[in-house]
C-alpha cells in the first residue's frame, strides 16, 4: 500500500527557514497536503498542491514537489514561535478516486527556539 | 457553524468494556473518516463514509464498527476495548469535490486500562 515517509523532528531558531521534507511511494495522488497540528488540537490544512505543479506560494509558505524523486517539501521562511506545531505530509492512496481518503506521515515536530 | 464534533473528549475504559464514540459535522459533508494517533506513527484511516449508508474499512479496522445513517453522524464503536486501542482518535469531514480539504475535529483521548 501507500506510504508516506517524514522526518520525526527539526528544530529552528526564531527568524530562520524551516524545511520539512516528506516522501511517498504512489505517483498517482491528484493533490498532496500539508497539515498542521497545535498541541491538544485536532489538525487544520495549511496547504496543498495539485500534482501537475511543481512549486506553489502562499506567503511565508512554499511547497516543492518532485513527482520523478516523489518528493513533496515544505519550506517555511522568516519561522516563528507560533510555527512551533506538527506538521504532517498526506496524499490520496492510489485507487481511492475521490472518496476523501487520506495516507498520512508520521509527522514532523517543528521546535523553534528563540 | 460548529464544524466537526466529538464527544467525548477523554474517556477510560477497562479492557472488555464497549463504547462509542460520537462524531457529528453541520458541514453537510459527503465525506467522514476515523483516524487514530498514536505516537511515531501518524494518522492511520481506521473507516470512512462516502456518504449515508455508505461505509468501507481503511487501514486498521479491527475491533471497531461504524454506521452512517444520516449525512450528519458518524459513530465509531469499541466493541471489546483492549489496551491496544488507546490511542487518540480524531474523526473528519471532506467535501466531494475540489481540493477535498479535511475539517477535523478536536479528538478524543482514549485509555483502555
Amino acid at each position: 500500500g501507500e506510504d508516506v515517509e517524514q522526518s520525526l523532528f527539526l528544530s529552528v531558531r526564531e527568524g530562520d527557514s524551516s524545511v520539512i521534507n516528506c516522501t511517498y511511494t504512489d505517483s498517482s495522488s491528484t493533490y498532496l497536503y500539508w497539515y498542521k497540528q497545535e498541541p491538544g488540537a485536532g489538525l487544520q490544512l495549511l496547504t496543498y498542491i495539485f500534482s501537475n505543479m511543481d512549486m506553489k506560494q502562499d506567503q511565508r509558505l512554499t511547497v516543492l514537489l518532485n513527482k520523478k524523486d516523489k518528493h513533496l517539501s515544505l519550506r517555511i521562511a522568516d519561522t516563528q514561535t507560533g510555527d512551533s506545531a506538527i506538521y504532517f505530509c498526506a496524499v490520496s492512496p492510489h485507487g481511492s478516486g475521490n472518496t476523501g481518503k487520506l495516507i498520512f506521515g508520521q509527522g514532523t515536530t517543528l521546535q523553534v527556539k528563540p | 457553524n460548529a464544524g466537526v464534533t466529538q464527544t467525548p473528549k477523554f474517556q477510560v475504559l477497562k479492557t472488555g468494556q464497549s463504547m462509542t464514540l460520537q462524531c457529528a459535522q453541520d458541514m453537510n459533508h459527503e465525506y467522514m473518516s476515523w483516524y487514530r494517533q498514536d505516537p511515531g506513527m501518524g494518522l492511520r484511516l481506521i473507516h470512512y463514509s462516502v456518504g449515508a449508508g455508505i461505509t468501507d474499512q481503511g487501514e486498521v479496522p479491527n475491533g471497531y464498527n461504524v454506521s452512517r445513517s444520516t449525512t450528519e453522524d458518524f459513530p465509531l464503536r469499541l466493541l471489546s476495548a483492549a489496551p491496544s486501542q488507546t490511542s487518540v482518535y480524531f474523526c473528519a469531514s471532506s467535501q466531494a469535490s475540489g481540493y477535498n480539504e479535511q475539517f477535523f475535529g478536536p479528538g478524543t483521548r482514549l485509555t483502555v486500562l
